[in-house]
C-alpha cells in the first residue's frame, strides 16, 4: 500500500482530456515536496514525463501537463491519443518513510 | 545519449544472494548532479525504491530493504551493483537502475530496460 494514492484505472476517448490524481499527505506532497510523473508504455520501462510539479522534459509533447495544489498532485492529458495507452506513475519523497515514494500507478486506457 | 544496462542472473534459489550490476554508457558518473539508483516492480505491481549511490561513495537506502541491500559503485568500469541479501519471492521482480537526477526531490532519469530476477528453487 503506498503513501501516494491513485486511482487504478482511467479512460477517455481519443481526443479528450483526462487526468490522474495523486494524493498524498504531510509527510510527502503536502511537506511539501516535489512530485515526478513517469510514463511505463507496455512491456518497458518506466520514463520521466514531468518533473518538479510542472516541468517537461525535452522530448515530450505539450499534451502533458502536470499540477500540485496542498497534499495532490495531477497529471491530465489533452487530446488523449490511442500512444498515450500506458501505467503512470507519481513520485516523491516522504519524510516519515526517509524514502522516494512512488504511486501505486494509474493504468489509462484509450478507447 | 547516457543509456543504462542491467546485467546479472534471471533466477534465484531461496535465501541466497541476488547480484545485479548496471553498466553505464554515453556519460561519465563521475558528476556531481547525479546519484544512481535501483528501483525494482513485482509482476503487475507498481514500483520500489530501493537504493541509490553517489560516484564518491555516499549511500542512500530505503530503510524497508536496508538490511539486506548492499549498493556499491565502480567508476572505473562506469559501473554500480546492487546485492540483496537472504531473498524470498517476494523479491521477484523487474530491477531497474537509473540515473537519479539531484535537484531538490530527486528524480530517476533515464532508466535502464530493466531486468527480470526470479526467486525460486
Amino acid at each position: 500500500q503506498s503513501v501516494l494514492t491513485q486511482p487504478p484505472s482511467v479512460s477517455g476517448a481519443p481526443g479528450q482530456r483526462v487526468t490522474i490524481s495523486c494524493t498524498g499527505s504531510s509527510s510527502n506532497i503536502g511537506a511539501p515536496f516535489d512530485v515526478h510523473w513517469y510514463q511505463q508504455l507496455p512491456g518497458t520501462a518506466p520514463r520521466l514525463l514531468i518533473y518538479r510539479n510542472i516541468n517537461r522534459p525535452s522530448g515530450v509533447p505539450d499534451r502533458f501537463s502536470g499540477s500540485k495544489s496542498g497534499t495532490s498532485a495531477s497529471l491530465a492529458i489533452t487530446g488523449l491519443q490511442a500512444e498515450d495507452e500506458a501505467d503512470y506513475y507519481c513520485q516523491s519523497y516522504d519524510s516519515s518513510l526517509s524514502a522516494s515514494v512512488f504511486g501505486g500507478g494509474t493504468k489509462l486506457s484509450v478507447l | 545519449q547516457l543509456q543504462l544496462q542491467e546485467s546479472g542472473p534471471g533466477l534465484v534459489k531461496p535465501a541466497e544472494t541476488l547480484s545485479l550490476t548496471c553498466s553505464v554508457s554515453g556519460g561519465s558518473m563521475r558528476n556531481s548532479a547525479y546519484f544512481w539508483g535501483w528501483i525494482r516492480q513485482p509482476p503487475g505491481k507498481g514500483l520500489e525504491w530501493i537504493a541509490s549511490i553517489y560516484y564518491g561513495g555516499t549511500t542512500n537506502y530505503n530503510p524497508s530493504l536496508r538490511s539486506r541491500v548492499t549498493i556499491s559503485v565502480d567508476t572505473s568500469k562506469s559501473q554500480f551493483s546492487l546485492r540483496l541479501t537472504a531473498v524470498t519471492a517476494t523479491d521477484t521482480a523487474v530491477y531497474y537502475c537509473a540515473r537519479v537526477v539531484l535537484a531538490g526531490i530527486n528524480w530517476f532519469d533515464p532508466w535502464g530496460q530493466g531486468t527480470l530476477v526470479t526467486v525460486s528453487s
